[in-house]
């Protein structure tokens, strides 16, 4: 099956700091990958659609300017957490579906802010 | 609005015995459904996934999900559990009038397999 892999797998930062996460298909391409979101024992929140070419699309009450989605290539959707703060220590999850329409995910990134 | 219900958050079963993890939906148009398997820290990895046709839907390790219409249902069963298949499980469906792979999950089912 297809492959999507996600940069760094951990990462810790200070508050205040911004990390870039980085999600990638490595054998097709992706004209749209998905963010997600996932705190401790809970389910996987979408935040929003990221599209090659074009702005991305933020779900309802995801804060668009601190969760910088840029689609750079087919191949290529990072997301940079601006200014982050403890609540935004969590597990980002990606995800590029291929042309049948079956999601292919990252293997998460754990995000830590101290 | 679409929905996605799990209604067990916790299950706990024997080595051995069957397994079988409910799932509802609420979707207005031909859902695509998918089962997902989590173990921690880790990302999802696809157990079966139904687009159409044969409603019985085989997966890997052994998981197969019967899609019934009629109850808006995607039940996950598994005939004899291994210790390997403690993880959370989550069903999603495929919001497919909305963007093509985008998904809303279900809560998530916990399974514990005990000795």
């Amino acid at each position: 099956g297809a492959v999507v892999s996600q940069h760094p797998s951990w990462v810790i930062c200070k508050s205040g700091t911004s990390v870039k996460i980085e999600c990638r298909s490595l054998d097709f391409q992706a004209t749209t990958m998905f963010w997600y979101r996932q705190f401790p024992k809970q389910s996987l929140m979408l935040m929003a659609t990221s599209n090659e070419g074009s702005k991305a699309t933020y779900e309802q009450g995801v804060e668009k300017d601190k969760f910088l989605i840029n689609h750079a290539s087919l191949t290529l959707s990072t997301l940079t957490v601006t200014s982050a703060h403890p609540e935004d220590s969590s597990f980002y999850i990606c995800s590029a579906p291929d042309e049948g329409g079956e999601a292919f995910f990252g293997q998460g990134t754990r995000l830590t802010v101290v | 609005a679409q929905s996605v219900t799990q209604p067990d958050i916790h299950i706990t079963v024997s080595e051995g015995a069957s397994l079988e993890l409910r799932c509802n939906y609420s979707y207005g148009a031909t859902p695509y459904l998918f089962w997902y398997v989590q173990s921690p820290g880790q990302g999802l990895q696809l157990l079966l996934k139904y687009f159409s046709g044969d409603t019985l839907v085989q997966g890997i390790k052994g998981f197969e999900a019967e899609f019934k219409r009629s109850q808006s249902s995607f039940n996950l069963r598994k005939p004899s559990v291994h210790w390997s298949d403690a993880a959370e499980y989550f069903c999603a469906v495929g919001l497919t009038t909305d963007s093509w792979g985008k998904l809303q999950f279900g809560a998530g089912t916990q399974v514990v397999v005990t000795p």
